[in-house]
């Protein structure tokens, strides 16, 4: 079953433009991780954040984390074509539990 | 490193038959998972072991399905007898922490299509 919901299910951008994806859940985490899945293709890691972390950065990427809100944040800034794919957190405590993931088209 | 290794890529069977889907983790992991993705249920975490043993098999959905992993190169996702229900595409992963609940390393996939 699913723990995370990422929101929105779809999203259409230029290139160039940024992306931000929203991840909500419910119960508390130990990490936060965020995946990405081109089509046809398995789940590729991008970054994990802990709970004790709030914003973490990796190249083109930032996540932020609130766990009073129990949600968190993907940022692809100055994105392109090639950044075309789905996009899962995956919330960790006992398990780890994947969000129906987003949708990002980038049109060059 | 060859990454994580699933076979059969893409699997077309009938209904009634056996299908063994093969996993070969990173060298070095401890941890392997088998997922299952579909449109209506997203993906799904069916069993993981920890060191060749099952640690949580509550995600297989009935006793058709079976997972094995003999040793720690190999794991097997076992579905007898098959049904168009199962129909999906099927994911391995591994990863290098015990627990495996940091970095998860996925296989391409098997895309199974039962008629």
């Amino acid at each position: 079953s699913q723990q995370g919901e990422e929101d929105p299910q779809a999203l259409s951008i230029q290139e160039g433009e940024n992306a931000t994806m929203n991840c909500s859940y419910k119960t508390s985490i130990n990490n936060l991780q965020w995946y990405r899945q081109n089509s046809g293709r398995g789940l590729v890691h991008l970054i994990l954040i802990r709970s004790n972390e709030r914003e973490k950065h990796s190249g083109r990427l930032r996540v932020t984390l609130d766990t009073s809100k129990k949600s968190s944040s993907l940022l692809i800034t100055a994105s392109r074509a090639a950044d075309t794919a789905s996009y899962f957190c995956a919330t960790v405590n006992n398990d780890m539990r994947f969000g129906a993931g987003t949708r990002l088209t980038v049109k060059p | 490193d060859a990454g994580v290794i699933q076979s059969p890529r893409h699997e077309v069977t009938e209904m009634g038959q056996e299908v063994t889907l093969r996993c070969k983790p990173i060298s070095g992991h401890n941890s392997l998972f088998w997922y299952r993705q579909t449109m209506m249920r997203g993906l799904e975490l069916l069993i993981y072991f920890n060191n060749n043993v099952p640690i949580d098999d509550s995600g297989m959905p009935e006793d058709r399905f079976s997972a094995k992993m003999p040793n720690a190169s190999f794991s097997t996702l076992k579905i007898q007898p098959s049904e168009p229900r199962d129909s999906a595409v099927y994911f391995c992963a591994s990863s290098g922490v015990e627990d495996g609940m940091y970095e998860q390393y996925f296989g391409p996939g098997t895309r199974l299509t039962v008629t």
